[in-house]
């Protein structure tokens, strides 16, 4: 079964760091692209990266870029989010997402919550 | 960025009629139609109910149907059921960044 599951988030000041991680399992990690999508409160999804299958290349959403950086551990089958600089408005749940070969997003974790407050 | 515009934000539905939900985007999507739904239940994570305007994803009911072409796009229901209650989102991946409709509630009278 193809599972996803994400760790990482919490409270943490503007200002501030936090590194996501999303552990997949299921799959052929390296073969696919793995996006991160995220959900303020009450609000609807918004795209925040992707990095590609077989070493493709990295995106980023313009309100990220430049702060936060995706990557992945294939020997660890894991994905990253590092998130610097962390605002108030990217208080959020962060979803792991993966792509098919498609490039629709097939399979989604359950998400892991980011607050940044003082 | 191409910006993804979704008719009606809500609608309510009596359960066995029909429901529509358009999709417009800012710019022509004709290239390789990279257009998908997902819809969002209560409490759950999202999951992919088509692609490519109108492929169903594996496991969604045939009541769902997608269409269109161009900037407008549309899913259907046929005959709405209570498990659908839920918000729906239309997105784009023609081009980066990837973007997401505004999300169309729908609710079961």
């Amino acid at each position: 079964e193809v599972q996803l599951l994400e760790s990482g988030g919490g409270l943490v000041q503007p200002g501030g760091s936090l590194r996501l991680s999303c552990e997949a399992s299921g799959f052929t990690f390296d073969r696919y692209d793995m996006t991160w999508v995220r959900q303020a409160p009450g609000k609807g999804l918004e795209w925040v990266s992707l990095i590609g299958g077989g070493g493709g290349g990295t995106y980023y959403a313009g309100s990220v870029k430049g702060r936060f950086t995706i990557s992945r551990d294939i020997s660890k089958n894991t994905l990253y989010l590092q998130m610097n600089s962390l605002r108030a408005e990217d208080t959020a749940a962060y979803y792991c997402v993966k792509r098919t070969l498609e490039s629709y997003m097939d399979v989604w974790g359950k998400g892991t919550t980011v607050t940044v407050s003082s | 960025d191409i910006v993804m515009t979704q008719t009606p934000l809500s609608l309510s539905v009596t359960p066995g009629e029909p429901a529509s939900i358009s999709c417009r985007s800012s710019r022509r999507l004709d290239e390789v139609i990279s257009l998908d739904w997902y819809v969002q239940k209560p409490g759950q994570s999202p999951h992919v109910l088509l692609y490519r305007v109108s492929n169903l994803a594996s496991g969604v009911p045939d009541r769902f149907s997608g269409s269109g072409s161009g900037t407008d796009f549309t899913l259907k229901i046929s005959r709405v059921e209570a498990e659908d209650v839920g918000i729906y989102y239309c997105m784009q991946r023609v081009e980066f960044p990837l973007t997401f409709g505004q999300g169309t509630r729908l609710e079961i009278k």
